[in-house]
């Protein structure tokens, strides 16, 4: 089945660490995206790619960062900078240039730093 | 991209129709509306989107009016699975630019 698979669904770590998310899809898609989402809230911007080897910052890429080496892959670090990690964190693909064509979504990583 | 505007909360009983309203009085010519949901502790899922043209598929429907300046989205018969948070959202054609999410309208379903 084509998808986007984010691993894992549920992550732990200690304050001070880095973490990576992971984002993998197999739908041939040219544009990935990151978005994190808190309690009760909308989902917000963290990095975006449109094409292989360069992404842009989304509305709160402080304290985040991203690589796009390979089309299907768009993992995501959380770094110790971040000064409120745990979120629930959902990565997107969509398959074409232009505003007629839906993002597809994964079911998300929900992270939790303590 | 143009803001959006839903009520925070709607409750429709089993069966009806689900009229869902999003106002959307700042949108250029260029800019399609998109209406995803997203049921708790799960990615959003795609329904529709439109440019001025109402939209018909499996899921819904979707009206937009002349001026462009509001929209409907109808669930012909809500069943207790659409309970969920429907966003309406505004994107520019320009590129392939991300979706920006207001905080929806939280839909309850009730037998």
């Amino acid at each position: 089945d084509g998808g986007i698979t984010q691993s894992p669904k549920y992550l732990f770590r200690k304050e001070g660490q880095n973490v990576t998310l992971s984002c993998e899809q197999n739908l041939n898609h040219d544009a990935m995206y990151w978005y994190r989402q808190d309690p009760g809230q909308g989902l917000r911007l963290i990095y975006y790619s449109q094409i292989v080897n360069d992404f842009q910052k989304g509305d709160i890429a402080e304290g985040y960062s991203v690589s796009r080496e390979k089309k299907e892959s768009f993992p995501l670090t959380v770094t110790s900078a971040q000064k409120n990690p745990t979120a629930f964190y959902l990565c997107a693909s969509s398959p074409r240039q232009g505003a007629d064509s839906p993002l597809h979504f994964g079911n998300g990583t929900r992270l939790t730093v303590t | 991209d143009a803001k959006t505007t839903q009520p925070p909360s709607m409750d429709c009983a089993e069966g009806r129709a689900a009229n869902l309203p999003c106002n959307h009085s700042t949108i250029s010519g260029n800019e399609y509306v998109y209406w995803y949901r997203q049921i708790h502790s799960q990615g959003p899922q795609y329904i529709i989107h439109g440019l001025k043209n109402n939209e018909t598929n499996e899921m819904a429907s979707l009206i937009i009016t002349e001026d462009r300046k509001s929209s409907t989205l109808i669930l012909p018969h809500a069943t207790l699975r659409d309970t969920a948070v429907y966003y309406c959202i505004v994107r520019s054609y320009s590129g392939n630019t991300p979706l920006v999410f207001g905080k929806g309208t939280r839909l309850s379903v009730i037998a």
